[in-house]
């Protein structure tokens, strides 16, 4: 199936550990991203990468860290500097073909809470 | 912060009635668009506008977009239980490498 798997689903850590949520895609899409969402708020963007080897800082980018070593794959790091890591994290992917549209496909998110 | 304003935040409707969520937003955009979210998953794409349409239509949704204003709305025409979700709008800029800036969205909820 095509699609976008993020995991884990959840995730638990101790204050002051570093933490990778990984984001897969079969779908051939150049366009890659990472969103923050808290509690009844909207999306933030985190960082986001246009090609293989490039990558964005969002709004939010402050302790966080990405690679994109592959089309495919567009791993978050979210780091011990990030101050309030307990969030709901979203990948998306887009189609660049099409440059004047910008449709996300977004995955099923992960759920990381520091204890 | 780029993000535009959504209202209302929230609202709650009977089955059968209409449902009209409001985006505002500050900057030029290249198209505006509508996601859906079920509680704890990802967003689904529902329908874009471009910045030279001024109205489209899928199925039960219409979409209007007001570039003078830079506001845009999203109808719900005969809603339905099966359309609680919350509501985003995104601003894509082309211009800043394919940024999407998402509001802070409307939960809806709709009572059978």
């Amino acid at each position: 199936d095509g699609g976008i798997t993020q995991s884990p689903k959840y995730l638990f850590r101790k204050e002051g550990q570093n933490v990778t949520l990984s984001c897969e895609q079969n779908l051939n899409h150049d366009a890659m991203y990472w969103y923050r969402q808290d509690p009844g708020q909207g999306l933030r963007l985190i960082y986001y990468s246009q090609i293989v080897n490039d990558f964005q800082k969002g709004d939010i980018a402050e302790g966080y860290s990405v690679s994109r070593e592959k089309k495919e794959s567009f791993p978050l790091t979210v780091t011990s500097a990030q101050k309030n890591p307990t969030a709901f994290y979203l990948c998306a992917t887009r189609y660049t073909q099409y440059a004047n549209t910008g449709e996300l496909f977004f995955g099923e998110g992960s759920r990381l809470t520091v204890l | 912060s780029q993000q535009g304003e959504e209202d209302p935040q929230a609202l709650s409707i009977q089955e059968g009635e209409n449902a009209t969520m409001n985006c505002s937003y500050k900057t030029s955009i290249n198209n505006l668009q509508w996601y859906r979210q079920n509680s704890g998953r990802g967003l689904v794409h529902l329908i874009l506008i471009r910045s030279n349409e001024r109205e489209k239509h899928s199925g039960r949704l219409r979409v209007t977009l007001d570039t003078s204003k830079k506001s845009s709305s999203l109808l719900i025409t005969a809603s339905r239980a099966a359309d609680t979700a919350s509501y985003f709008c995104a601003r894509f800029l082309y211009n800043q490498g394919g940024k999407l800036i998402f509001g802070q969205g409307t939960e809806l909820s709709v009572k059978p």
